[in-house]
């Protein structure tokens, strides 16, 4: 079935440091791609978001772009702030079979540190 | 846009014991999920509605769980029963149908302790 795989966290950083949060999918066609974040105590907040293939998501200086070459999602930032700590779910929405759900990966926890 | 509202936030209850959680969906949207997240983990998928039709439920609603979504706007979820093994954090999301782009909108989820 459809799956998701982000990359274990901890993520430990420095204020003004590059951020990159890898995600992998396994879909059939063509899913669509997305980054919630969860800030502590709150829910699931929609990040950024990509439908199709070398499509690139972008929100306060988050990117991603769908490759489906590489069926990967990653997520990054060039200089993250502290205001950035908290964990960061990679989704699909799968194209058939099912598609009015999210699956997400486990999550990965990001801290930065003044 | 008041955004999707959850009730209660925080529910501790004892084993054997049913518990009913609210969700109050953003108003014009017309698709409502229910998720369930364990500590540590990613939401799963539970079931959804379009308006008032239960359209797809998930193996991991046994028996014990049942949603309604009576009048196409609220929502509820109700266990019974309660085991140790339901705690966790059950959000809520919606949308509104656009012929495939659509975005689900979260709440701040209901935390269900089991004791």
């Amino acid at each position: 079935g459809d799956s998701v795989t982000q990359m274990e966290g901890p993520v430990t950083l420095s204020e003004e440091a590059f951020l990159t949060i890898n995600c992998t999918y396994t879909a059939t066609g063509y899913p669509s791609l997305f980054w919630y974040v969860q800030y502590p105590g709150e829910g699931l907040q929609l990040l950024l978001k990509a439908t199709k293939a070398d499509d690139k998501g972008s929100n306060k200086g988050f990117e991603a772009t769908y490759r489906k070459e590489t069926t990967s999602f990653h997520l990054e930032k060039g200089s993250v702030q502290v205001s950035d700590s908290a964990v960061y779910f990679c989704a699909l929405r799968p194209s058939s079979g099912g598609y009015n759900k999210l699956i997400f990966g486990a999550g990965t926890r990001l801290a930065v540190h003044p | 846009d008041t955004g999707v509202s959850q009730d209660p936030r925080h529910k501790i209850t004892k084993r054997g014991q049913n518990v009913t959680f609210r969700c109050d969906p953003i108003s014009e949207h017309n698709r409502l999920y229910w998720y369930r997240q364990t500590l540590g983990q990613g939401p799963e998928f539970l079931t959804y509605f379009q308006n008032e039709a239960q359209l797809e439920k998930s193996r991991l609603l046994s028996d014990r769980f049942s949603a309604e979504r009576p009048k196409g706007s609220f929502s509820t979820l109700e266990i019974q029963r309660t085991e140790q093994g339901d705690s966790a954090m059950y959000l809520c999301a919606s949308s509104l149908a656009t012929g495939g782009q659509e975005t689900q909108y979260f709440g701040p989820g209901t935390r269900l302790l089991v004791l």
